[in-house]
């Protein structure tokens, strides 16, 4: 079954911090994967996205890196602003044109 | 950039009527939809896979019957509630595919209150 699993599933950090979330997925053999942002009661927006090919790709303050063979992917979020606060979703797609599978996301708190 | 509009935001209805959620592709055609549902704390939860003038897939354990599905053109596809109970109070939220290499795209959402 694919799965995918975040870890921490709640993170506080004072402002300043970096930090990393992880993102871990069964069967590596993905099309890609995507990175999204929910603030509370609110839709998603998406941050970063890797095809399978890529190893990572970055925005502003925020890096996502993809390591397929053992099924892991990392966000990176640089000196963490109160502003960062929200839960971050990571979701894989397996292949072409079907759906993206969500982990449980990971709550940040960033305190100022 | 690629927007999916999705109405209503929030709705709250009695049990046993029935409630329409639209989600709507404002500048690319979308042939395919999905809409996922999230219950508090919870991730998103695929419900279906909504293809433009074919049958919705269901994914296990959603009544079809309860959660119909219509996509009758490129730029829309609506889900509606029917009979609805408190058990399916829940966020619902719509996405779709903008085009190769830009991954998909969400709606802002529906909070649906059931009473």
């Amino acid at each position: 079954k694919q799965e995918v699993t975040q870890i921490p599933a709640a993170l506080s950090v004072p402002e300043g911090e970096n930090l990393v979330l992880n993102c871990s997925f069964t069967d590596s053999a993905i099309y890609n994967l995507q990175w999204f942002r929910q603030d509370p009661g609110k839709g998603l927006t998406s941050l970063l996205l890797i095809q399978s090919s890529q190893r990572e790709q970055t925005s502003g303050r925020l890096n996502a890196s993809l390591d397929k063979s053992s099924g892991r992917s990392t966000l990176y979020i640089a000196a963490s602003q109160p502003g960062d606060s929200a839960t971050y979703l990571c979701a894989v797609r397996w292949q072409a044109g079907t759906a993206l599978i969500f982990g449980k996301g990971t709550t940040l708190s960033v305190s100022s | 950039g690629a927007v999916v509009s999705q109405h209503p935001s929030w709705v709250i209805c009695k049990s046993g009527t029935s409630v329409k959620i639209e989600c709507r592709s404002l500048d690319f055609q979308a042939t395919t939809m999905f809409w996922y549902r999230q219950f508090p704390k919870q991730s998103l939860m695929l419900m279906a896979t909504s293809n433009e003038g074919s049958k919705a897939t269901y994914e296990q354990g959603v009544e079809k019957d309860k959660f119909l599905i219509n996509h009758a053109s490129l730029t829309l596809s609506t889900l509606t509630v029917t009979s609805a109970h408190p058990e399916d109070s829940s966020f619902y939220i719509c996405s779709a595919e903008t085009g190769y290499g830009y991954g998909y795209t969400f709606g802002s959402g529906t909070r649906l209150t059931v009473v």
